[in-house]
C-alpha cells in the first residue's frame, strides 16, 4: 500500500530562517505530488503540486518543492520564512493507473512555528 | 466562487449515539471525497463519489459509517453508533472530475465522542 512519511513533526524557526520539510513516499509507479497548508483556524489549501515536467515546482507565497524520483522524495523549501507561515503542512500523493481515483494519501503533517 | 460548505462545524455526542454531517461541494464538481483526520495524523480517505456513484469506499467502516450523495450534489456522512475512536475532524473535498483538477477542502466538522 502507498504511504507518505514526513520527517519532522514539529519545527520551530526564527523569522528569515530557511525552511526545508522532508517528504518521502512509497510507491513504485507514477505519482502526483502535493503540499497542502492549514493555517490556524482555516481549511486545507493547496500550496503547490507536481504532475510531470520540471521537477522543481513553485507554489504560492514563495514556497517551492523538488521532486527527486530516485529518492522518492518531494521536499518543501522556502528561503526565508515569515511569522505568517506558522501553520501545519501536509505532503500528499495520488497515483496514476486504472485504479486511480484521485484520492490523496497524506503524511502525518509537520507543524511549523515561526518566532517573530 | 463559493467554497466547499460543511455543517455543523462542531459536534459533541456520547458514545453509541448517532451523528450526521453534511457537505455541499463547489458547484459543478463531480467528484466528492470524505476524509477523516484524527488528531496528530493526516487526513485519511473514507469514501469517494463520482456524481452520485461510489468510486472507493474501501476504508469506510461500513458496520457503523454510511454516506450518500443523492442527485450527485450534496452529501451526508453518518455514524451510527459512534465510538470514542471516531473523535476526529471530518473533511469534505471536491474537484471537477479530471485527474489534474485541484481538490478543494471544506472547513471540516470536529466531532468529539464522550
Amino acid at each position: 500500500a502507498q504511504s507518505v512519511s514526513q520527517h519532522n513533526h514539529h519545527v520551530i524557526l526564527s523569522e528569515a530562517a530557511s525552511l526545508e520539510l522532508g517528504c518521502n513516499y512509497s510507491y513504485g509507479g507514477t505519482v502526483n505530488l502535493f503540499w497542502y497548508v492549514q493555517y490556524p483556524g482555516q481549511h486545507l489549501q493547496l500550496l503547490l503540486k507536481y504532475f510531470s515536467g520540471d521537477p522543481l515546482v513553485k507554489g504560492i507565497k514563495g514556497f517551492e518543492a523538488e521532486f527527486i524520483k530516485s529518492k522518492f522524495s518531494f521536499n518543501l523549501r522556502k528561503p526565508s520564512v515569515q511569522w505568517s507561515d506558522t501553520a501545519e503542512y501536509f505532503c500528499a500523493v495520488s497515483t496514476y493507473g486504472s485504479s486511480n481515483t484521485g484520492k490523496l494519501i497524506f503524511g502525518q503533517g509537520t507543524t511549523l512555528q515561526v518566532k517573530p | 466562487e463559493a467554497g466547499v460548505a460543511q455543517s455543523p462545524r462542531y459536534k459533541i455526542i456520547e458514545k453509541r449515539q448517532s451523528v450526521a454531517f453534511w457537505c455541499n461541494p463547489i458547484s459543478g464538481h463531480a467528484t466528492l471525497y470524505w476524509y477523516q483526520q484524527i488528531l496528530g495524523q493526516g487526513p485519511k480517505l473514507l469514501i469517494q463519489f463520482q456524481n452520485n456513484g461510489v468510486v472507493d469506499d474501501s476504508q469506510l467502516p461500513k458496520d457503523r459509517f454510511s454516506a450518500e450523495r443523492l442527485k450527485g450534489v450534496d452529501s451526508t456522512l453518518k455514524i451510527q453508533p459512534a465510538k470514542l475512536e471516531d473523535s476526529a475532524v471530518y473533511l469534505c473535498a471536491s474537484r471537477k472530475w479530471r485527474e489534474k483538477d485541484e481538490q478543494f477542502f471544506g472547513p471540516g466538522t470536529r466531532l468529539t465522542v464522550l
